[in-house]
């Protein structure tokens, strides 16, 4: 298996302007979450899904982040219009519901200048 | 909010020696914890969960339990310079919240 993977690995933008992140869960795996990362806060919840439908937001900053799963395979991260402060690495992680743990993606890292 | 607690370090420990990572947890009723590495750079790595009071021993990992004191451990025996990263502690209740991470440093 490929792991999750991730895309773009690296992404600099300018301050305003929409920045779409992408993620690919494992194959069989049903549930997914994305994650934000920086030194200040450290490894943060944003959002997960259950079986393509969003269960928690509560973690989603602001109304300029959205995230969307139409379907098993495939999730986005969208954040519009984005900002200096939304630099940090975003992680995408899915595991089988109830299992041992979750399985990582490698990491967007996301500059905005 | 469910908050998870760690030492954020540095822990610095000799070559060969006993590292030990500690984690506090807030909500008394979690029930799965687990223990993940990430190196500089990197994504977190799943490297060790407990679920039962305890120990669980895989290798030189040992995860440590006590849910009365709401306590986790992760001791690594025989510390090698490869072992120096991030240590997370992470409990699961329906999603997986993080602690902040110790930093640990292994000195040849």
């Amino acid at each position: 298996d490929a792991g999750v993977i991730q895309s773009p690995r690296h992404e600099v933008t300018e301050m305003g302007q929409e920045v779409t992140l992408r993620c690919k869960p494992i194959s069989g795996h049903n549930s997914l979450f994305w994650y934000r990362q920086t030194m200040m806060r450290g490894l943060e919840l944003l959002i997960y899904f259950n079986n393509n439908v969003p269960i928690d937001d509560s973690g989603m900053p602001e109304d300029r982040f959205s995230a969307k799963m139409p379907n098993a395979s495939f999730s986005t991260l969208k954040i519009q219009p984005s900002e200096p402060r939304d630099s940090a690495v975003y992680f995408c992680a899915s595991s089988v519901t109830g299992g041992d743990g979750y399985t990582f993606g490698s990491g967007t890292r996301l500059t905005v200048v | 909010q469910k908050e998870v607690e760690q030492n954020s370090g540095p822990l610095s420990v000799p070559e060969g020696a006993i590292a030990s990572l500690n984690c506090t947890y807030s909500d008394r009723g979690s029930q799965s914890f687990f223990w993940y590495r990430q190196y500089s750079g990197k994504s977190p790595e799943l490297i060790m969960f407990i679920y039962s009071n305890g120990d669980k021993e895989d290798g030189r990992f040992t995860a440590q339990l006590n849910k009365a004191s709401q306590y986790v451990s992760l001791l690594i025996r025989d510390s090698q310079p490869s072992d120096s990263a991030t240590y997370l502690c992470a409990v699961n209740d329906n999603d997986m919240r993080f602690g902040a991470g110790t930093r640990l440093t292994v000195k040849p």
